[in-house]
């Protein structure tokens, strides 16, 4: 069964810095991976996804994530966070033949001035 | 373009009364549809999915139902409201043939006095 595990539950970064949130998942095959981000009483919206190929994928608000089998991860990154990017975080994995998506808990990204 | 509309954005209702919530989805033919609930600083937690008019697969047993009336439309139904049903509900919409990135509505937030 396919599972993902977000480890961390909150993380408090400057504007400015560097950021790197984790993401584990558990499928036996090739997973299809994505990230969204959820602010304040609003839906979730796609940052980015993967399904094949280059597994350095660039998606919207400067985000980027890398796939890397070897440690079954998708982190998402970003070089320099905005306040904006004040919000929560979810990883998802979806497999062939489900019909839905599996998520992790969460991240919730404070930023600091 | 497609765009997904759920009503209403807030509800706040008494216990043992009756629950309807209406998700619609433009722009796309035969979407997979899904209802999620997200209870406050949780993941989210998958209840229903349709991939076709009355096709209706539940994934948690509770005090919930859902109905796919036509095409496009998915209701969340309930005939008596417990305290636990509060939280904040999602519907999301896919195209066919997972997996898919899954696209979400603004949220209901249903508060059970």
């Amino acid at each position: 069964a396919q599972s993902v595990t977000q480890p961390d539950i909150h993380i408090t970064v400057s504007e400015g810095a560097s950021l790197e949130l984790r993401c584990n998942y558990s499928y036996g095959a090739t997973p299809y991976l994505f990230w969204y981000v959820q602010s304040p009483g609003q839906g979730l919206q796609l940052l980015l996804k993967y399904f094949s190929g280059d597994t350095l994928v660039q998606g919207i608000k400067g985000f980027e994530a890398e796939f890397k089998r070897s440690q079954s991860s998708f982190n998402l990154r970003k070089p320099s966070v905005h306040w904006s990017d004040a919000a929560e975080y979810f990883c998802a994995v979806g497999a062939t033949g489900a019909n839905n998506l599996f998520f992790g808990t969460g991240t919730r990204l404070t930023v600091i001035p | 373009s497609q765009t997904i509309h759920q009503w209403p954005a807030t509800l706040v209702q008494p216990v043992g009364s009756p629950l309807s919530l209406e998700c619609t989805v433009e722009g796309t033919s035969n979407p997979n549809l899904y209802w999620y609930r997200q209870a406050a600083g949780r993941g989210l937690q998958l209840l229903f999915y349709s991939v076709g008019i009355g096709q209706i697969s539940s994934e948690v047993p509770q005090n919930l139902s859902a109905s796919r009336p036509q095409d496009r439309q998915f209701i969340l139904s309930s005939k008596k409201l417990l305290l636990s049903d509060s939280g904040f509900y999602l519907c999301a919409w896919s195209v066919s043939g997972p997996p898919q990135p899954q696209h979400f509505g603004d949220g209901t937030r249903l508060s059970i006095l």
